[in-house]
């Protein structure tokens, strides 16, 4: 998880409350993705970033929102428009979003819960 | 559209005997294949990575990975298991086109038996 720290590590969320997942690198990566997990399926891409003030939707992006103010800074708003939002989020960062052979690293992820 | 596939839910060892996490995968182009593994309540840990050259990828903890073109293959492998290799693995390809984001498998829980 080095070098990538996600937070809080647990959050819960009201109907209609938006909440906002933070995570930060110091790995000083271009790129930087976030991804959804749900019990027994793999990670889906929400958002992914590859520079500062640029950003593009993933495969689930609806209900989601995101910005990238600076390199290091890539937080995740869940909106109420979000209908089934408890999972696990995971941030992760690479050098390059053009390298094809270049690593993701994850965060720790930041577990959320709606009541 | 690119896809990978983990057809099992669970892989059951002992410790001390050999381990294989299978994975198959479609995409078109050259293929640049991941595997991670998943404990608890924690993100993903990155145990090696295949792009190209020799088919035997050696990476962290012991693991190595085959890679079979023909077979579209790429098994996570290990001679010897341990009780704290229990955890959830998982193989993605990275998407060759422009976002170059991974895909992953449904992942697979490796339980080792003492």
């Amino acid at each position: 998880d080095g070098g990538i720290t996600q937070s809080p590590k647990y959050l819960f969320r009201k109907e209609g409350q938006n909440v906002t997942l933070s995570c930060e690198q110091n790995l000083n990566h271009d790129a930087m993705y976030w991804y959804r997990q749900d019990p027994g399926q793999g990670l889906r891409l929400i958002y992914y970033s590859q520079i500062v003030n640029d950003f593009q939707k993933g495969d689930i992006a609806e209900g989601y929102s995101v910005s990238r103010e600076k390199k290091e800074s890539f937080p995740l708003t869940v909106t109420s428009a979000q209908k089934n939002p408890t999972a696990f989020y995971l941030c992760a960062s690479s050098i390059r979003l053009a390298g094809e052979s270049d690593t993701q690293y994850f965060g720790p992820g930041t577990r959320l819960t709606v009541l | 559209a690119q896809s990978v596939a983990q057809p099992e839910d669970q892989v059951n060892v002992a410790e001390g005997n050999p381990l294989t996490v299978k994975c198959t995968y479609s995409v078109s182009g050259n293929p640049y294949l991941f595997w991670y593994v998943q404990y608890p309540n924690r993100g993903l840990q990155f145990l090696l990575k295949y792009i190209t050259g020799d088919n035997l990828v050696k990476g962290s903890y012991g693991f190595e990975a085959e890679f079979n073109k023909s077979q579209t293959s790429f098994h996570l492998k290990k001679p010897s298991a341990l009780v704290s290799d229990s955890a959830l693995y998982f193989c993605a390809v990275r998407d060759n086109k422009g976002r170059r984001a991974l895909t992953f498998g449904s992942g697979t829980r490796l339980q080792v038996q003492p």
